[in-house]
């Protein structure tokens, strides 16, 4: 199986900042890398895919970027409803392995 | 609007068999993929297994010897039985729609499954 490696596990920023989320695959997954937003209490969303597409109706200051086995996620522009854990996915071969996910705090 | 949602008991004693029911609208069994995944308490998620839309199944190879998926597309239901349930076990679990490829567009609420005696 695919390992998914995800950093930082936790991060606290200030709203208005930027911050960004680091997935390393065990192996190339030539860009078939999701990612997941889950809210408190909620079940995950798509929100990016193919590395960086964005879903519908996810804003604009999610961003998606890497190739091979690095991958980020972006966020511009901080706001109070993007508190979640974020999740990295990679789809290019089964079964389908996820990151360990990443909680994202306001300071 | 497509929706899935989970449905089964939330306490289950160990050495017992989990049976879970996704049922699903706005779409066919029979053209999408329907998956589960599960989320140990405080842990990321992990792929369980798939019910193909040709009726056939796939399982993650960590539970295949416990785990089950079938489905009865007259009522749009995709079931879920594992057995021989361990504390490990415990955890919410998600049913959700492939839209393509092992990418997941629409997740359930999720069902909460504790273990315990």
């Amino acid at each position: 199986d695919i390992q998914m490696t995800q950093s930082p596990a936790s991060l606290s920023a200030s709203l208005g900042e930027t911050v960004t989320i680091e997935c390393l695959a065990s192996e190339d997954i030539y860009s078939n890398l999701a990612w997941y937003q889950q809210k408190p209490g909620k079940s995950p969303q798509l929100l990016i895919y193919y590395a960086n597409s964005l879903n519908d109706g996810v804003p604009s200051r999610f961003s998606g970027s890497g190739s091979g086995t690095q991958y980020s996620l972006k966020i511009n522009s901080l706001q109070s409803e993007d508190v979640s854990i974020y999740f990295c996915q990679q789809n290019y071969d089964s079964p389908p392995t996820f990151g360990s996910g990443t909680k994202l705090e306001i300071k | 609007q497509v929706q899935l949602k989970e449905s089964g008991p939330g306490l289950v004693q160990p050495s017992q068999t989990l049976s879970l029911t996704c049922t699903v609208s706005g779409f066919s069994l029979t053209s999408y993929h329907v998956h589960w995944v599960r989320q140990p308490p405080g842990k990321g998620l992990e792929w369980m297994g798939v019910m193909w839309s040709d009726g056939d199944t796939s399982y993650n190879s960590a539970l295949k010897s416990r785990l089950s998926i079938s489905r009865d597309t007259s009522k749009s239901q995709v079931f879920l039985t594992m057995n021989s349930l361990q504390t490990e076990d415990t955890g919410i679990y998600y049913c959700n729609r492939e839209r393509e490829y092992n990418l997941f567009d629409y997740w359930g609420q999720g069902v909460m499954v504790t273990v315990s005696s």
